[in-house]
């Protein structure tokens, strides 16, 4: 098993809709949890950061995490086209940093 | 955005010869990483340093080795280059166990 697992997508939403990405993860220690954001060609840049069971509000970006369930999502209200792009899940167990392969998000005018 | 530097940013080699690439960081963050990216992979951890002179192995280590000498470099060696070693390779940073990371800007390497 993988320590943390993505849909790979790609995922495809219509302008304006919600884009519900989704991440779990295999070890229990882990506190800290992220999500990047990485266009093509580019360096991944952190969006969200969550540390706490719940739901954390950043604009348009809600990030969820269970720690129970060892499952974190993150919500993109009003999608836009600048959306697209590759989402990639991370988690630190143990001082190691370690990704997800990334789910792609395609927005279509 | 955190002061990471990678470099070169591009590079081409032969199979066979060394190749080391540098990850400079002006942030004095105590953990640096480097990480591989290849199509259908995501980012796979290659080795990470909680310290000057402190490296663990990640997931994919083999052929790779490292060194950091100061809070601010963080070196990564492929012995012998292999075609399998074509790759983009990424460096991030944070400042402490469990908080945010940073990247660099990203080597793309070409072993011929």
């Amino acid at each position: 098993q993988k320590e943390v697992e993505q849909n790979s997508g790609p995922l495809s939403v219509p302008e304006g809709a919600i884009a519900s990405l989704n991440c779990t993860y295999s070890d229990r220690v882990s506190q800290s949890f992220f999500w990047y954001r990485q266009y093509s060609g580019k360096s991944p840049e952190l969006i969200m950061s969550i540390y706490s069971n719940g739901d954390k509000e950043d604009g348009r970006f809600t990030a969820q995490l269970n720690k129970a369930s060892q499952y974190v999502s993150l919500l993109i209200r009003d999608s836009q086209p600048s959306d697209s792009a590759t989402y990639l899940c991370a988690v630190i167990p143990g001082g190691k940093l370690i990704f997800g392969q990334g789910t792609e998000l395609s927005v279509k005018p | 955005d955190a002061g990471i530097t990678q470099s070169p940013r591009h590079k081409v080699t032969e199979t066979g010869t060394p190749v080391t690439l540098r990850c400079h960081q002006t942030e004095n963050h105590r953990y640096m990483y480097w990480y591989r990216q290849d199509p259908g992979h995501g980012l796979r951890l290659i080795h990470y340093s909680y310290g000057v002179k402190d490296t663990d192995k990640g997931e994919v280590s083999d052929g790779y080795s490292v060194s950091r000498s100061k809070t601010e470099d963080f070196l990564l060696t492929l012995e012998s280059a292999t075609s399998s070693q074509t790759s983009v390779y990424f460096c991030a940073t944070n400042p402490g166990q469990n908080t945010e990371a940073f990247f660099g800007q990203g080597t793309r390497l070409t072993v011929v």
